[in-house]
């Protein structure tokens, strides 16, 4: 089963904008981790945000993390064509600090 | 890129057969995390590899098996192929295990069960 779900499921946004991705998950958690992947290669990691933080940035990407709502957001500002990705959410929770996938948000940037 | 490579980058096999994917960790990373992903789908979490012992498994059934070697690099084994093992297989290594981590993930095997 997915813990994370992201929200929407695809974007489609001019190059400039800013995109927003949503990540709600169902039990509580350790820590939730944003991922980018290209056309079905690996991912890589973008932000880890524990339970204990609300907000963390890195370059023009900015994650906040809402426990009371048990959602966790995630903003490029400036988008490029490089941006376009599939992006996903991984929460851990309980006992464990192996993350477990949402089904992503696919993001397409135009030129 | 990171320095975790995958072996081979396509597979085409027949159902009922066995397979064996490959992976290298990163350098002076001692944990290994197989994941599969099908079209349109998260990884979902397979087992990981902690120091050449199991750490952790997901909900994929005993035909899936996995091994660590002494330099931390990982083999995942799937016998009895099924068309549902049709995927992209995902390896991922971080520094440890047991704390929060950021994992590294390698390009990927895809394979096709026909």
């Amino acid at each position: 089963s997915q813990q994370g779900e992201e929200d929407p499921q695809a974007l489609s946004i001019q190059e400039g904008e800013n995109a927003t991705m949503n990540c709600s998950y169902k039990t509580s958690i350790n820590n939730l981790q944003w991922y980018r992947q290209n056309s079905g290669r690996g991912l890589v990691h973008l932000i880890l945000i524990r339970s204990n933080e609300r907000e963390k940035h890195s370059g023009r990407l900015r994650v906040t993390l809402d426990t009371s709502k048990k959602s966790s957001s995630l903003l490029i500002t400036a988008s490029r064509a490089a941006d376009t990705a599939s992006y996903f959410c991984a929460t851990a929770s309980g006992g464990s600090y192996i993350p477990t996938f949402g089904r992503g948000t696919s993001l397409i940037v135009h030129p | 890129e990171t320095g975790v490579t995958q072996s081979p980058t396509h597979l085409i096999k027949t159902r009922g057969q066995q397979v064996t994917l490959r992976c290298s960790s990163q350098s002076g990373h001692n944990t290994v995390s197989w994941y599969q992903q099908a079209l349109g789908q998260g990884p979902q979490f397979i087992f990981q590899y902690y120091r050449e012992e199991e750490n952790g498994r997901g909900n994929f059934p005993p035909r899936f098996s996995g091994l660590q070697f002494p330099n931390y690099s990982s083999e995942l084994n799937v016998n009895a192929l099924e068309l549902d093992d049709s995927a992209l297989y995902l390896c991922a290594s971080s520094l440890t295990a047991g704390e929060l981590y950021e994992q590294y993930f390698g390009p990927g095997t895809r394979l096709t069960v026909t």
